[in-house]
């Protein structure tokens, strides 16, 4: 069945980094745009980042702009996040989406936490 | 960046009472593009409602969204016991980089 399943999340120091992993399978990878999207604890839903099929095309959320890049890897299947210079108020779950079947997102993973804390 | 404002932030109603939710956005959202997601705690977001109106595979029909343009609606019918959950609406209209969530409305028994 269409799955996303992200990995990588854990507890790490104020500046330092972290690679978040998604991996997708059920369906074809390469056709679809992926975004990342988080949740600090006991908050809403944060758009952060997209990447086009091709990974041609990126954009960022400002809040991380210029410390988290996205990037793909089509032949493998997987979807990742470079997260660099971490900051507390980054701490939250961190969820891969894609729109599968519709044009907003019905495909999420299960999430990943990542604990910003000295 | 376009903000989206959802009220009321709390609902309580009892099952079977009706349920309205508003999802009000401060610039016209372009062609409806407006989803509804359910959460319930522990779980990552269900998408129930894409382009303001239209239902995802397997949402049922006492599920509705309407509107346009600045005010977007969801309603629920008549509530089930599993319906309890916090709702959010998001813009995914021009750029991916203004794509904005609100800040949800939790629905609870009463």
């Amino acid at each position: 069945q269409v799955q996303l399943v992200e990995s990588g999340g854990g507890l790490v120091k104020p500046g330092g980094s972290l690679r978040l992993s998604c991996a997708a399978s059920g369906f074809t990878f390469s056709d679809y745009y992926m975004s990342w999207i988080r949740q600090a604890p006991g908050k809403g839903l944060e758009w952060v980042s997209y990447i086009s099929s091709s990974g041609s095309t990126i954009y960022y959320a400002d809040s991380v702009k210029g410390r988290f890049t996205i990037s793909r890897d089509n032949a493998k299947n997987s979807l990742y996040l470079q997260m660099n210079s971490l900051r507390a108020e980054d701490t939250a779950v961190y969820y891969c989406a894609t729109p599968h079947s519709f044009d907003a997102f019905d495909i999420w993973g299960q999430g990943t936490m990542v604990t910003v804390s000295s | 960046e376009i903000v989206l404002t959802q009220s009321p932030g709390t609902l309580s109603l009892s099952p079977g009472e009706r349920a309205t939710l508003s999802c009000r956005a401060s610039q016209s959202v372009s062609s409806s593009y407006l989803a509804w997601y359910q959460q319930k705690p522990g779980q990552a977001p269900r998408l129930l409602i894409y382009g303001a109106s239209s239902r995802a595979t397997g949402i049922p029909d006492r599920f509705s969204g309407s509107g346009s343009g600045t005010d977007f609606t969801l309603t629920i019918s008549r509530l089930e016991p599993e319906d309890f959950a916090v709702y959010y609406c998001q813009q995914y209209g021009s750029s991916p980089s203004s794509w904005t969530f609100g800040q949800g409305t939790k629905v609870e028994i009463k």
